[in-house]
């Protein structure tokens, strides 16, 4: 069965710490995407990576970071330095980036609470 | 500055007729445009699409259409089932966003028994 897997689902931490958000799939997709969703408000593009051991920021990246050993793996971390990380993270994946970008899959989601 | 905007947060429809959910924007360079629906507490799942080459797209119940000159995109369900009460995102890529999605707010869709 193909797809993106997201874990955990739901996941809390206290404020200063570092939270890595695991993102899996295994549909052999090229580009993979992290989101932010906040209520009441469009999907806000985090991170992206097109293809292994290369990624682009997004709108907001700013207090995030990720890594793309694996074809199958993009792991978003969220730092200290993120000043309001409490929000809904979903993580998508493509065919292809670039041009020839056209529909995201998207995971279930993980809805990060800092207390 | 919102490139893509839903100005309708929410809109209530009776079971078996027609929904239209609307989306505008600003970008005349969006070249793709796409429809995706949400569950709460799930990732969206894509629905339809359209390239700015066409005007219409039709999928089973769903067709889009879009109005380049209006710079208007919208969404037809017909007829409307329980099952489409959900969040319905429309989202557009351009070059000049490097081609990744710019979404709208979102519209909440509840179909009424």
């Amino acid at each position: 069965d193909g797809g993106i897997t997201q874990s955990p689902k739901y996941l809390f931490r206290k404020e200063g710490q570092n939270v890595t958000l695991s993102c899996e799939q295994n549909l052999n997709h090229d580009a993979m995407y992290w989101y932010r969703q906040d209520p009441g408000q469009g999907l806000r593009l985090i991170y992206y990576s097109q293809i292994v051991n290369d990624f682009q920021k997004g709108d907001i990246a700013e207090g995030y970071s990720v890594s793309r050993e694996k074809k199958e793996s993009f792991p978003l971390t969220v730092t200290s330095a993120q000043k309001n990380p409490t929000a809904f993270y979903l993580c998508a994946s493509s065919i292809y980036g670039g041009p020839l970008t056209d529909t995201q899959y998207f995971g279930p989601g993980t809805r990060l609470t800092v207390l | 500055d919102q490139q893509v905007k839903q100005n309708s947060p929410s809109l209530s429809v009776q079971e078996g007729r027609i929904s239209i959910l609307n989306c505008d924007y600003t970008n005349s360079m969006f070249d793709y445009f796409l429809w995706y629906k949400k569950y709460p507490a799930e990732g969206p799942t894509f629905l339809i699409s359209i390239s700015s080459i066409k005007d219409k797209n039709e999928d089973g119940r769903f067709t889009v259409f879009l109005n380049k000159s209006a710079k208007h995109l919208s969404l037809h369900i017909v007829p409307s089932q329980p099952g489409d009460s959900a969040v319905y995102f429309c989202a557009a890529r351009s070059m000049d966003s490097n081609y990744q999605l710019i979404w709208g707010a979102g519209t909440k869709l509840i179909i009424k028994p």
